[in-house]
């Protein structure tokens, strides 16, 4: 019920590309979803975040797809760069009750943009 | 949004012995929580600090284990104890503010031997 199921595992994608990562959930409660970009050794730094009553949400090259009905959410990142090789994380949390602030995460996807 | 720093950065420590591990928040922030990354994998909540009373920890995760406390708005901390290798993780400092939302410390590297 709490899961966040993420696929692929892992992308290569040549400069330039698109690269695109999927995320399906299972709790119909949750209404925030977040995506995160961590580097090695870095703590996770939020990319972009969507909450249900939006399709769609766009920032620089990010865009967040969000399908309510089909509960899946996914990342696409235009023009992708080397500079985006990382692992993505997506996320999702409830607005309220005993579970108000918990993030429950993916499994995450380690991009790999090549030059 | 809100900086944090999270100490030590990484630690190498003897099986049976404890660490603590520290966060500061630069701001007072409304939640806290704890976080374990097993090398290559994802997040995994490990409790969430709650300020002047006991953490409230998730399935899998004990007070002896992993006390936790929160004497204010902006620090806590996490100790693992009676350390064995299979506690060899990051683990990491999470908050959430009402301006900047969510925000993650750089994490601490734990190794055990």
């Amino acid at each position: 019920q709490q899961q966040v199921k993420q696929s692929p595992q892992s992308l290569i994608v040549q400069k330039g590309g698109i690269s695109i990562i999927n995320c399906a959930y299972e709790n119909t409660a949750f209404d925030y979803f977040p995506w995160y970009q961590q580097f090695p050794g870095k703590g996770p730094a939020l990319l972009i975040a969507i909450r249900p009553d939006v399709s769609e949400k766009k920032e620089g090259r990010f865009t967040i797809s969000f399908n309510k009905s089909a509960k899946q959410f996914s990342l696409h990142i235009m023009d992708s760069q080397p500079g985006d090789s990382a692992t993505y994380f997506c996320a999702a949390t409830l607005a309220g009750g005993t579970s108000y602030g918990k993030l429950t995460f993916g499994q995450g996807t380690i991009l790999t943009v090549h030059p | 949004s809100a900086v944090i720093s999270q100490k030590p950065s990484r630690d190498i420590c003897q099986r049976g012995t404890s660490l603590t591990i520290q966060c500061q928040v630069d701001s007072q922030v409304t939640m806290m929580f704890w976080y374990r990354q097993q090398p290559g994998q994802s997040l995994t909540l490990i409790a969430t600090a709650n300020q002047g009373s006991e953490a409230t920890y998730e399935s899998g995760f004990v007070i002896d284990k992993f006390p936790i406390s929160r004497p204010n708005l902006t620090f806590s901390t996490l100790t693992v104890s009676n350390m064995s290798p299979e506690d060899s993780s990051i683990y990491l400092c999470s908050v959430l503010s009402d301006r900047d939302g969510y925000t993650f410390g750089s994490g601490t590297r734990l190794t055990v031997v």
